[in-house]
């Protein structure tokens, strides 16, 4: 069964730092694209970054680009997202999933981030 | 690029149909047939439900189907049932490792 298992959300003040983590077990992390996927307080889904299989390809949204960065250890079955410069808007709920032929078809139960003084 | 156009709301009674638009542009949904939709409960992560513009995941019922033509999509829920009621998103990519999703619809079942 495929687990996806989010943590590291929390409350931080506008401009502050927060590393996010997504532990992976039950199917062949090294071999899968993995993504973060945000969904703001009452608002949509929002693709926010993805990763290759081997970290050799990362793609962000243009609002998180420079600030944000994913990366993965396929030895620890791990995903992250580093935010830096977080804003106002970038709370949301924020999803680890699994990325195969083009969607996202496994997700974790998504970790909060809170951004506000 | 912009999120893609979903009703706010749909609604039916138990064992009616529903269908549920996702509209985008000759950029996302018309280019690509990777379009996919997603349920998702209160409190609840999202499920995919569809992808690939119609196909399946092992576990969904048949009740659920997708289509598309030119620059929308549709999600179609036959057999109306009362765990049927939840939020509903579609999603297609944009090219350039760039995805979009709608901004969902509230399904009713009355």
């Amino acid at each position: 069964e495929v687990q996806l298992v989010e943590s590291g959300g929390g409350l931080v003040q506008p401009g502050g730092s927060l590393t996010l983590s997504c532990a992976a077990s039950g199917f062949t992390f090294s071999t899968s694209w993995m993504t973060w996927v945000r969904q703001a307080p009452g608002k949509g889904l929002e693709w926010v970054a993805n990763i290759k299989e081997d970290g050799s390809q990362k793609d962000y949204l243009a609002s998180v680009k420079g600030r944000f960065t994913i990366s993965r250890d396929n030895a620890k079955n791990s995903l992250f997202l580093q935010m830096n410069s977080l804003r106002a808007e970038d709370t949301a709920v924020y999803y680890c999933t699994t990325h195969h032929k083009w969607t996202f078809d496994f997700w974790g139960q998504g970790t909060v981030v809170t951004v506000s003084s | 690029q912009s999120a893609l156009t979903q009703p706010p709301s749909a609604s039916g009674s138990p064992g009616q149909s529903v269908t549920i638009s996702c509209t985008g542009t000759s950029s996302d949904v018309g280019a690509y047939n990777h379009v996919s939709w997603y349920q998702q409960h209160p409190g609840k992560a999202p499920k995919l439900m569809i992808f690939e513009v119609s196909k399946r995941p092992s576990g969904v019922p048949d009740r659920f189907s997708g289509s598309k033509s030119d620059n929308t999509a549709s999600l179609t829920v036959s057999g109306l049932q009362a765990e049927d009621e939840a939020d509903y998103y579609c999603s297609s990519y944009a090219g350039i490792n760039y995805w979009l999703f709608g901004g969902g619809t509230k399904l009713t079942v009355l």
